[in-house]
């Protein structure tokens, strides 16, 4: 069974810190997505790696895949109040994508 | 255009009742999903439907069954509704990008089962 695990799984910090989500496997994914929801909201898609190694910057989000493709991570600059939401990393499995836990990101004005 | 839409918004049900939540989208897309999340779990694919006419079974398959009506709708019925399925349902749709599929959510149906 393949799965995705994230940490934290809670995260509260101040207006203008930086961040680092995480999200990790044992099993090797052909792709790795990551999704921003909500309250009341379905998960909205920001970004897909699909190349070992890879990096996208998405303003001030960065978001690496790692060299075997089994590992995400989620950098966050200068973090917003708008930055406050659900985090959920999603890799290409057996049946279609599969969902890690999330991360609950607060950031305080 | 509206993406996809869900309905109901919130439903409550008590045991062994039976419903049907409806899913549309308008983008032409070719698979459909259902999802259900659950706090602590993240989303789980209940089932998934690749292309008009075809469905497949998900990771959490049991207690539910779907229609893809045509290309647009894709819908999620209980049969006979159990407390276990008190969850969030999302649908989503997704076109393929290259290697990898863009899915795209619904706002979800808010499900609980007394």
């Amino acid at each position: 069974t393949q799965l995705l695990e994230q940490s934290p799984q809670f995260l509260s910090i101040q207006e203008g810190e930086n961040l680092t989500v995480y999200c990790n496997s044992s099993s090797v994914f052909s792709s790795l997505q990551w999704y921003r929801q909500e309250p009341g909201e379905g998960p909205v898609l920001l970004v897909t790696v699909v190349t070992g190694g890879e990096v996208k910057k998405l303003k001030r989000l960065t978001f690496q895949f790692g060299d075997a493709r089994k590992d995400s991570s989620l950098h966050i600059t200068a973090a917003q109040p708008g930055d406050t939401g659900l985090y959920l990393c999603a890799g290409r499995g057996t049946y279609k994508y599969i969902f890690g836990t999330g991360t609950r990101l607060k950031v305080l004005a | 255009n509206a993406g996809v839409t869900q309905t109901p918004k919130f439903q409550v049900l008590k045991t062994g009742q039976s419903m049907t939540l409806q899913c549309a989208q308008d983008m032409n897309h070719n698979s459909m999903y259902w999802y259900r999340q659950d706090p602590g779990m993240g989303l789980r694919l209940i089932y998934y439907s690749a292309s008009e006419g075809t469905t497949d079974k998900g990771e959490v398959p049991n207690g539910y069954n779907v229609s893809r009506l045509n290309k647009r709708e894709f819908s999620l019925r209980l049969e006979s509704a159990a407390p276990s399925q008190t969850s969030v349902y999302f649908c989503a749709s997704s076109s393929v990008v290259a290697s990898y599929n863009e899915q795209f959510f619904g706002p979800g149906t808010r499900l609980t089962v007394l």
